[in-house]
């Protein structure tokens, strides 16, 4: 079974159009995170969400929501997609207990045209 | 703010050791991370290590930390051509909550000749 899974794999749409990525984790872990790896690969943390409550909001567009409907699921919507929010989203999640280790989902290529 | 440095770029022949070096600024980080890419796919995490180690070795990979020059390196041996791929080094503070992100380096391009 995979640890942390997003879907879809690939995204293509429109700009102004709404769009949703799922993450799922099955590892009983208590924190997850979203990340947007850009077109260079700069890796930066946009959310976090720990028991269902978010924990940290970079300064991230408010057309961006995460939305926890239980611990092991993270859900990314997007409003009024611009051609700036084409990246690549990453998933993670931590168990929040020992060493803290990341594990990190496949990732959802966002393509926005 | 936090800052994680490194260089872009490494070419190695393969054979050789590569050592990726990485710097932060970030005084607090407690846990210190590398993770590997290959094209097209998701982040691996390597190693870490924890702030109070000097080092720590995990077969063919070698991590040193040098807390007081806030430097983390990552010394690969005997590289071969499935090590290609882009490095990142990672730190993130100990709140103790567990929700801390990672601040991540721009990832070094590791590249081996034949």
């Amino acid at each position: 079974d995979t640890a942390v899974s997003q879907t879809p794999k690939y995204l293509v749409t429109q700009m102004g159009n709404d769009k949703s990525i799922k993450c799922e984790q099955n590892l009983g872990h208590d924190t997850m995170y979203w990340y947007k790896q850009d077109s260079k690969k700069f890796l930066k943390i946009m959310f976090s969400y720990n028991n269902k409550e978010l924990i940290i909001n970079e300064t991230v567009p408010n057309r961006f929501s995460p939305k926890s409907p239980d611990k092991a699921h993270l859900n990314l919507h997007i409003n009024s997609l611009e051609l700036g929010d084409s990246a690549v989203y990453f998933c993670a999640t931590t168990s929040g207990q020992g060493a803290r280790e990341q594990y990190f989902g496949p990732g959802t290529r966002l393509t926005v045209t | 703010g936090e800052d994680v440095e490194q260089s872009l770029f490494l070419s190695v022949r393969e054979g050789d050791s590569s050592v990726i070096n990485c710097t932060y600024t970030d005084s607090s980080s407690t846990y210190l991370y590398w993770y590997k890419q290959e094209p097209g796919a998701g982040l691996q995490l390597l190693t870490y290590i924890f702030s109070n180690m000097d080092m720590k070795q995990d077969q063919r990979l070698t991590v040193l930390l040098n807390k007081k020059d806030k430097h983390l390196s990552l010394r690969i041996a005997d590289t071969q051509t499935g090590d290609s791929a882009i490095y990142f080094c990672a730190e993130t503070p100990n709140s103790g909550g567990g929700a801390d992100g990672l601040t991540f380096g721009k990832g070094t391009h590791l590249i081996i000749q034949p």
